[in-house]
């Protein structure tokens, strides 16, 4: 059973702060790694995805992996009350069936202003 | 942009009512998958499909079953509708290779 855990929050921060994720996965070979954001009664959006050890950046968020930690985690930088939402961090293994992605429970992120 | 098109927002059926979700999508991705998501326990997979015709069980299968006859199209059927399987009901897709998925808008399902 591939697990992949979160903190679940949830995570309060002010309007302007850094929000930092954690995400833990217990597949070594895991290769793929994707942070999805879920706003209230909708479905989750791809926001981030890494592949390799680093970190990557796109806009005010910045994914991080360390696969000798079997560790990915995503910082908000700036962060502003739309950011408020459930992130879902999702694991794909080398060795996972067709592609499926494996999800954890996710963290709840509230930006107060 | 991929589209993933989920025919029902909301839906409200009685128990035990044969029930259709279908899903959309308009562009050739091979795989397809049915989630749920409840409180508290997160996405769990139902069915996927990575072929016209093909399919497998994920960690949930019972009480549903798939169809998939045609690429585009991946319909999730909730055999004889029982109360537990109100939830929220979550199509995705995905192409061949190192990416994500992309999600349906969901289906809302209370059974009454």
């Amino acid at each position: 059973q591939k697990e992949v855990e979160q903190n679940s929050g949830p995570l309060s921060v002010p309007e302007g702060a850094i929000a930092s994720l954690n995400c833990t996965y217990s597949d070594r070979v895991s290769q793929s790694f994707f942070w999805y954001r879920q706003y209230s009664g909708k479905s989750p959006e791809l926001i981030m995805s890494i592949y390799s050890n680093g970190d990557k950046e796109d806009g005010r968020f910045t994914a991080q992996l360390n696969k000798a930690s079997q560790y990915v985690s995503l910082l908000i930088r700036d962060s502003q009350p739309s950011d408020s939402a459930t992130y879902l961090c999702a694991v794909k293994g080398r060795g996972s069936t067709l592609g499926r992605l494996y999800f954890g429970r996710g963290t709840q992120l509230t930006v107060w202003p | 942009d991929v589209k993933v098109t989920q025919s029902s927002r909301y839906l409200v059926k009685r128990t035990g009512e044969k029930v259709f979700l279908e899903c959309v999508q308009d562009m050739d991705h091979e795989n397809m998958f049915w989630y749920r998501q409840d409180p508290g326990l997160g996405l769990r997979l139902i069915y996927f499909s990575y072929d016209v015709k093909m399919k497998e069980k994920g960690d949930i299968p019972e009480g549903y079953s798939v169809s998939r006859e045609k690429k585009e199209r991946f319909s999730l059927i909730l055999e004889s509708a029982s109360t537990n399987q109100t939830s929220m009901y979550l199509c995705a897709t995905q192409t061949t290779g190192h990416y994500g998925y992309t999600f349906g808008s969901g289906t809302r399902l209370t059974v009454v």
